[in-house]
């Protein structure tokens, strides 16, 4: 199977823009989570969505939004970057039910997203 | 709120030693312990997991241990190599979401 790809690997932006980050699960993977990694936080949990609905929330601003599609690939949108928002943006998948236990995430390589 | 402790932030061993990371997670509901090395430029990668049934798991070099009552697992990596060389994660599978520790940057001299 292929594993999660991401795309773009790479982005620079400028404050007060908006980004949107995609991710493509791994096939029959219906739960996609989004993490967003730095130095300094480490690895902070977004949102999951499950089926094209969001089941869980993490602690960020209304300018992280996400979505999910119902192929299971999912979106990631930030609207009015800020300089803090620089960040590696992770997507994980799992094979996760809606009311299963956990089951493993298996991660894709990441959005490198730079903001100037 | 929840949080998942790990220590040590950094760890250098010599090739053939072994290394041990340790995690305390704070959420009592927290089921699902997965490790996840991550080498530089890429994603995290499960190297290892343990549900909260089970005390130990062994995988080759790598083991790891739950203790539920005080909430602390640990990741064991035996006769470490060169290629050990990484980022090392813990994450507690809480309520309702993943919560995972700082990271331990492990280096393998050879």
């Amino acid at each position: 199977k292929a594993g999660v790809t991401q795309t773009p690997r790479y982005l620079i932006k400028t404050r007060g823009q908006q980004v949107t980050l995609s991710c493509s699960p791994i096939s029959g993977h219906r739960s996609v989570s989004w993490y967003q990694q730095t130095p300094g936080q480490g690895l902070q949990f977004l949102f999951e969505y499950f089926s094209e609905t969001q089941r869980n929330k993490g602690n960020f601003p209304g300018r992280f939004s996400g979505r999910q599609f119902s192929n299971s690939r999912s979106e990631m949108n930030v609207s009015t970057l800020e300089l803090g928002d620089s960040a590696l943006y992770l997507c994980a998948s799992s094979a996760r039910t809606s009311g299963g236990g956990w089951q493993t995430q298996y991660f894709g390589p990441g959005t490198r997203l730079l903001v100037l | 709120g929840e949080n998942v402790e790990q220590h040590p932030s950094t760890l250098s061993v010599q090739e053939g030693d072994s290394a041990v990371i340790k995690c305390t997670y704070s959420d009592s509901a927290s089921n699902y312990f997965p490790w996840y090395k991550q080498e530089l430029g890429k994603g995290p990668q499960l190297i290892i997991d343990i549900r909260s049934n089970v005390g130990e798991k062994k995988d080759q070099r790598i083991a790891v241990t739950l203790n539920k009552t005080a909430k602390h697992f640990s990741l064991h990596i035996t006769e470490t190599q060169p290629e050990d060389s990484a980022v090392y994660f813990c994450a507690a599978g809480g309520t309702y979401k993943y919560i995972f520790g700082t990271g331990t940057r492990l280096k393998v001299l050879a």
